[in-house]
C-alpha cells in the first residue's frame, strides 16, 4: 500500500540513450512533482502537474519531458542522456497546490549515466 | 521570491545531547515553512510545518521548531538525540499563493554513541 511509488529504483545506462521513469500515487492527490537531487543532496524542482496540467516548468533541458496521463501518474522521459543527468530523481505529490500542504515523496530513482 | 539558508552542512552530536539545526528564510510574502527528513536511500518525509497557526510547532519523533519572524528563522530542535535521528534534514519554504517549494541545501546530522 505504498503511497508514492517509482519505477525503476535503479537505472544504469549509457550516454546517448533514452530512458523513462514512472511514478504513481494512490493518495488521491491532484498535484504531482518531479525533483532532481544531485550528489551534494541539493534538491531542485523540475516540473509540477495539477490535474494533468503543467504548472511548473523550471529551466530544464528540453531533453526532459514529463507526461501525466491521469492524476495518479506522472512519468519522466529523458532523451539523449548525458553524464550530468546522473542523480536521484524524486516524484512527490500533494493534495492540491495550496501552499501549506505537505508533499509526499517517493523512494527515488537512482540514475547513473556511464 | 523565497530562499532558504541552512547553516552547517554537517552537525555532529552525542547521543542524548541537544539537537539544533539552523534555518533562515527569505520571503517577500508570508511564508509557510517545513522541515523534512531524509533517511539513507529513502525519500523525504515531513517532520513538521509552520502554517501561521502557532509559532512553536511540534513534529514527529520529538522534534520541534519555532518560527521567529523578527529573526527570519525556523530552527529545528530536539532535546535528546537518538542514534535513529542520524539523517539528512531539509528546511523548505513556500510563499502564500505560490506553487513552488524551495529547499535548503540540507544538513547532515551525525549522532555519536
Amino acid at each position: 500500500d505504498t503511497a508514492v511509488s517509482q519505477t525503476p529504483k535503479y537505472l544504469v545506462t549509457q550516454m546517448g540513450n533514452d530512458k523513462s521513469i514512472k511514478c504513481e500515487q494512490n493518495l488521491g492527490h491532484d498535484t504531482m512533482y518531479w525533483y532532481k537531487q544531485d550528489s551534494k543532496k541539493f534538491l531542485k524542482i523540475m516540473f509540477s502537474y495539477n490535474n494533468k496540467e503543467l504548472i511548473i516548468n523550471e529551466t530544464v533541458p528540453n531533453r526532459f519531458s514529463p507526461k501525466s496521463p491521469d492524476k495518479a501518474h506522472l512519468n519522466l522521459h529523458i532523451n539523449s542522456l548525458e553524464l550530468g543527468d546522473s542523480a536521484v530523481y524524486f516524484c512527490a505529490s500533494s493534495p492540491s497546490t495550496i501552499a501549506q500542504e505537505t508533499q509526499y515523496f517517493g523512494p527515488g530513482t537512482r540514475l547513473l549515466v556511464l | 521570491a523565497q530562499s532558504v539558508t541552512q547553516l552547517g552542512s554537517h552537525v555532529s552530536v552525542s547521543e542524548g545531547a541537544l539537537v539544533l539545526l539552523r534555518c533562515n528564510y527569505s520571503s517577500s510574502v508570508p511564508p509557510y515553512l517545513f522541515w523534512y527528513v531524509q533517511y539513507p536511500n529513502q525519500g523525504l518525509q515531513l517532520l513538521l510545518k509552520y502554517t501561521s497557526a502557532a509559532t512553536l510547532v511540534k513534529g514527529i519523533n520529538g522534534f520541534e521548531a519555532e518560527f521567529k519572524k523578527s529573526e527570519t528563522s525556523f530552527h529545528l530542535t530536539k532535546p535528546s538525540a537518538h542514534m535513529s535521528d542520524a539523517a539528512e534534514y531539509f528546511c523548505a519554504v513556500k510563499g502564500t499563493g505560490g506553487f513552488k517549494t524551495i529547499f535548503g541545501a540540507g544538513t547532515r546530522l551525525f549522532v555519536k554513541a
